[in-house]
This record gives structure tokens, sequence and C-alpha cells, in this order.
């Protein structure tokens, strides 16, 4: 079946280092989405990435769609206490585009 | 402020007794979601309602049901909770992607922790 690919499960950064996670789809995908889920909480959506290519930034944070719509990755720069979180890419089947395709999430925990 | 709204937010049942969480939302939302979600786990689709159309997925336990009387609420009921049913229970709109392409990400409630005994 479909599947969204993400690295690495785990991370654990100094504040003020970098931090990155990568997604990769078995399949193209009409778009694909992050979110991030604090401990406790419930995911909330931060961005959606449609086009080819496309590069989106909020602040410190860079998302990326990869030329084929099969990757995308979320970098954020100079990590704050307030980036802990796990943080998810979902995707949506160029084929189905009804359901979220899931990653398992890169969960970041940070240093103070 | 338009919302997703799960209760309750605690719910505790003993092993075998049924039990209904509910969802309603203020969005106006076509498509409404039940999400499984287990400790450091990604969450996991266990129905959707596309309108009124019903979408199970296949890896769904006949143990969980759901019902929508309406746009704005939704129901999942767990027949006879297991120990491996505990679990977050996440509910989640969004538009439809042909009708608002760059628009359908989800909203999640804040859900509601199923404990069984």
């Amino acid at each position: 079946g479909q599947q969204v690919m993400q690295i690495p499960q785990y991370q654990h950064v100094q504040e003020g280092e970098d931090f990155t996670t990568y997604c990769n789809s078995s399949t193209t995908l009409s778009n694909i989405q992050w979110y991030k889920q604090r401990p406790g909480g419930h995911p909330v959506f931060l961005i959606q990435l449609v086009k080819s290519g496309e590069v989106k930034k909020q602040k410190r944070l860079t998302f990326q769609f990869g030329e084929a719509k099969k990757n995308s990755s979320l970098h954020i720069t100079a990590t704050q206490t307030t980036d802990v979180g796990t943080y998810f890419c979902a995707g949506l089947n160029a084929g189905n585009n009804r359901k979220l395709i899931w990653g398992l999430g890169t969960s970041l925990a940070v240093n103070p | 402020d338009a919302m997703v709204i799960q209760n309750p937010r605690y719910q505790v049942t003993q092993f075998g007794k049924p039990v209904t969480l509910s969802c309603s939302q203020t969005l106006n939302h076509n498509v409404m979601y039940w999400y499984q979600q287990k400790s450091s786990q990604a969450p996991k689709l266990l129905f959707h309602y596309y309108d009124k159309d019903f979408n199970n997925e296949a890896d769904t336990p006949d143990n969980f049901q759901s019902r929508r009387p309406n746009t704005s609420f939704c129901f999942l009921d767990i027949r006879s909770p297991g120990l491996g049913d505990a679990a977050m229970y996440l509910c989640a709109t969004s538009r439809k992607f042909l009708d608002f392409p760059l628009n359908n990400e989800q909203f999640f409630g804040p859900g509601t922790r199923l404990t069984v005994l």
C-alpha cells in the first residue's frame, strides 16, 4: 500500500542548533501537509505545499516539496524550546484525494 | 471562534462496556475524520465521512462504528472495548480537496483519551 516514510524518528538538539526532518512517499502526491503536535496536544496544521519544487517559509521554518512531488522536508533554523514536539508530514495521494497518508513523525527534543 | 469540539476529554470504561465519543464542529466542513492515536505513534485513520458518504478503513475493527446524523456532529461507538483500544481518539474536519485544492488542511479537536479498565 501507499506509504509515507519520515526520518529521523527522534532528534535531540541543543537550543540554537538547526533541525531537519524528511518525508518520502512511494507515490506521487497532490499535496503535502505538515502538522505539529505538542506533548499532550493534538496535531496542528502548519503548512500545505502543492506545487512541484515549492519552497515556503514561516519565520524560522522552511518547507520544501520535491520536483517529483514525492518528497518533502521541514527545516528549523536555530531551534528554540518552543519548537519541542512531534512533526508529522501527511500527503494527499494524487489518486485518492479524500484522505491523508501520514508519516510516522519526528519527535524533536530541544535542550535549553 | 469556529472550532472542533470533542466530548468527553477523558473517558474511562470497563472492558467490554460500550462507549460513545462525540465530536461537533462549527466550521461547516463537509469532511469529518476519526483517528486513533497511541503513544508515540502517528494518527491512524479509522473512518471518514465525505459529505454523507461513509468510508471505513480496511483494517478498522468491526468493534468500531460511526454515525454522522448531520453536518455538525459525528459519533464514534466502540461496542466492546478491549484493553488494546485504550488510546487518544481524535476527530478532525476539512474542506473537500476538489472544491478547495489549496485549503483542505485538517482541523483537529483536542481529542478524547480513552482508558479501558
